[in-house]
């Protein structure tokens, strides 16, 4: 099965700065890689999300970015806010069980702190 | 609010009781899927559902774990002869049903203690 690393565990920033997370993934059938964001006792929210076909995305002053052949993909936050602070995850998705799409492989998650 | 509804929002039991969690996704979402999440880890995948359709269960759905969408619309996860180690979070996201992935937008969650 799918399999996702996330790094780093925890990222301290200040405020203004950018800050990367990367994620990889090893099964090469994945082809939709979301982020979520997630407050403490909240539920995880979409912040924004890639396909296979394409190389980068960006929304505003988020942009996500995929290497398809060294399965990899990385989130980049610029100009960090102290709201941005929250638990960060990537996932993979792809083909689940024939012709259906399903199931998203989480990594295990980067605790951002933005720092005023 | 028009997003997915989870019910409860937490549940304290004993172990060996049953508990059942009951999902209600975005209406005009076909897709639904339940995770589990413990402190500090990612949300795990359990089984997801297309209208009526249970699709795929994962390996950590053991026997216990049973979960039904009989009319394609709200979802319910029954856990019987509850454990310590089922003590989690249970997430329910929902999506709209196309020939791809598309986005999942998760409920709040049930938070469930096993005493």
């Amino acid at each position: 099965g799918e399999n996702v690393e996330q790094h780093p565990s925890t990222l301290s920033v200040q405020e203004g700065d950018s800050a990367v997370i990367k994620c990889t993934y090893s099964d090469s059938a994945s082809n939709y890689f979301p982020w979520y964001k997630q407050e403490l006792g909240k539920r995880p929210q979409l912040i924004i999300d890639i396909r296979s076909n394409v190389g980068e995305k960006k929304d505003q002053r988020i942009a996500v970015t995929l290497n398809k052949t060294a399965k990899h993909f990385s989130l980049h936050i610029t100009e960090t806010q102290p709201e941005d602070s929250a638990v960060y995850f990537c996932a993979a998705g792809g083909l689940a069980g024939g012709t259906s799409y399903g199931k998203l492989t989480f990594g295990q998650g980067t605790i951002l702190t933005v720092h005023p | 609010d028009t997003g997915v509804s989870q019910d409860p929002r937490h549940k304290i039991t004993k172990r060996g009781q049953n508990v059942t969690f009951r999902c209600d996704p975005i209406s005009e979402h076909n897709r639904l899927y339940w995770y589990r999440q413990t402190l500090g880890q990612g949300p795990e995948f359990l089984t997801y559902f297309q209208n009526e359709a249970q699709l795929e269960k994962s390996r950590l759905l053991s026997d216990r774990f049973s979960a039904e969408r009989p009319k394609g619309s709200f979802s319910t996860l029954e856990i019987q002869r509850t454990e310590q180690g089922d003590s989690a979070m249970y997430l329910c996201a929902s999506s709209v049903s196309q020939n791809s992935n598309q986005p999942q937008h998760f409920g709040d969650g049930t938070r469930l203690s096993i005493l």
